[in-house]
């Protein structure tokens, strides 16, 4: 069964540095998401993507923050400089076109921020 | 804005009993209810979503939810729970057609099965 895959699985960074989160949807899917879970916190929403532009974006998606679509295969998340509070797990997902569709999640990146 | 609440952060229950997690909302507009699971070290994976029609959605795994617009709540139940079934459980919302389909999540509640 497809699946959405990330990686890395655990990144570890120094504050300051920038990192670039991957992601590879599902190949026939046209809707491309990113969320993230502080720890002990809720799945928060960042970012949807489609038709190679961001559709909508939360208040935490700031300057900092840019995703992209760089072939057919590939979405990521890069975060220019990272702060202490980017440390969390990041999810990418994905689904078709539809009515509403089940978007269907990664297995996620934990981002740790030293 | 939609928010969720989920009333219990953890459940134990014992392996065949019956089990029933929490969830409530609060949208302005109208409402998709969903229900993921996380496994450890996986994604979230769908349990069951109310779109619209019957309020008794049934979905994989033996779960169902009752959709209650009048008490804004969207609770999972299951009637005999497995060992399988320890898992982190997500009641998420997001805004009904034509709306934003970002997905408003609770903090989940993690339901431990007993034997």
């Amino acid at each position: 069964e497809p699946e959405v895959t990330q990686t890395p699985s655990h990144q570890v960074t120094q504050m300051g540095q920038e990192v670039i989160l991957r992601c590879v949807p599902i190949s026939n899917h046209l809707y491309f998401y990113w969320y993230r879970q502080i720890l002990g916190q809720k799945v928060e929403f960042l970012v949807s993507f489609y038709n190679n532009e961001i559709s909508e974006k939360s208040e935490i998606f700031d300057d900092q923050f840019s995703v992209e679509r760089p072939d057919g295969s590939n979405f990521t998340l890069k975060i220019r400089s990272t702060k202490l509070e980017d440390s969390a797990m990041y999810f990418c997902a994905s689904r078709k076109r539809g009515l509403y569709n089940e978007q269907f999640f990664g297995p996620g990146t934990r981002l740790t921020v030293l | 804005a939609q928010s969720v609440t989920q009333l219990d952060s953890q459940v134990p229950v014992f392996e065949e009993a019956p089990v029933e997690l929490r969830c409530n909302y609060s949208s302005s507009v109208s409402v998709y209810l969903f229900w993921y699971v996380q496994y450890p070290n996986q994604g979230l994976q769908l349990l069951l979503k109310y779109l619209s029609g019957s309020t008794l959605v049934k979905g994989i795994n033996g779960f169902e939810a009752e959709f209650n617009k009048s008490q804004t709540s969207f609770h999972l139940r299951k009637p005999s729970v497995h060992i399988s079934d320890t898992a982190e459980y997500f009641c998420a919302v997001s805004e009904g057609e034509g709306g934003s389909e970002k997905l408003v999540f609770g903090k989940g509640t993690k339901l431990t099965v007993n034997p």
